[in-house]
């Protein structure tokens, strides 16, 4: 069964800082997305960012870009020029591409608390 | 970005009592998802659903559960008879389509607060 592990229950970035979330996954699949999620203090699960596993550029979004390490399995958030709004606890989740395919579930990690300092 | 609307956004029920959530996405969609997060925990799969089937199920999902889109728009999660520890955040999602931008990508709605009391 696949897992999602983020190993840094909290962090905190100053303002216009950079910051990187960290996450690993373990799958014995090569067919897959990954992704950020986004969930402020209003509890909405808001979509930051997907990477398909056979694309090996990194995705990129505005100030939101990735660093996925297929091999070693790492699939870490980088935030720029932070802002006070990018505050809030971001997941990241795994899909299947295999076999069922849009049916596949995500599975999330643990979650990581993100403070942004003014 | 698709949109997902849940209602109520927040309901407080007695223990025992029933509980219908729904989900109505603005587009037609083919599959959905219901998702739980209880207060500071991990979001967990419920159930996916697909062509007016459960296509698979976590072991959460119990007797106590069940899902139906009786009007083909609405999808709907019922729990029967509710415990104290369904107290959660219940997420209906979507997959919008089988594009190449949208296909693979599971989008959120706003959730529904459960209280159990």
């Amino acid at each position: 069964a696949q897992t999602v592990t983020q190993s840094q229950p909290e962090m905190s970035v100053q303002e216009a800082e950079t910051v990187t979330l960290s996450c690993t996954y373990d799958t014995s699949e090569s067919d897959y997305y990954l992704f950020w999620y986004k969930q402020p203090p209003s509890r909405q699960m808001i979509l930051v960012i997907r990477q398909e596993a056979y694309k090996q550029q990194n995705a990129t979004e505005n100030r939101f870009s990735v660093n996925f390490q297929k091999a070693a399995k790492s699939f870490s958030l980088k935030i720029s020029d932070s802002q006070l709004g990018d505050a809030a606890m971001y997941f990241c989740a795994y899909r299947s591409e295999v076999a069922g395919g849009a049916t596949n579930k995500l599975i999330f990690g643990t979650g990581t608390l993100l403070a942004v300092q003014p | 970005e698709p949109e997902v609307t849940q209602t109520p956004s927040h309901q407080v029920t007695q223990m025992g009592q029933e509980v219908i959530l729904r989900c109505v996405p603005i587009s037609n969609h083919l599959y959905f998802y219901w998702y739980r997060q209880i207060l500071g925990q991990k979001v967990e799969f419920l159930v996916s659903f697909y062509n007016n089937e459960i296509s698979e199920k976590s072991e959460i999902f119990d007797d106590q559960f069940s899902v139906e889109r009786p009007d083909g728009s609405n999808f709907t999660l019922k729990i029967r008879s509710t415990k104290l520890e369904d107290s959660a955040m219940y997420f209906c999602a979507i997959v919008a389509g089988l594009s190449r931008v949208y296909g693979n990508t599971i989008y959120f709605g706003e959730g529904s607060w459960l209280t159990v009391v």
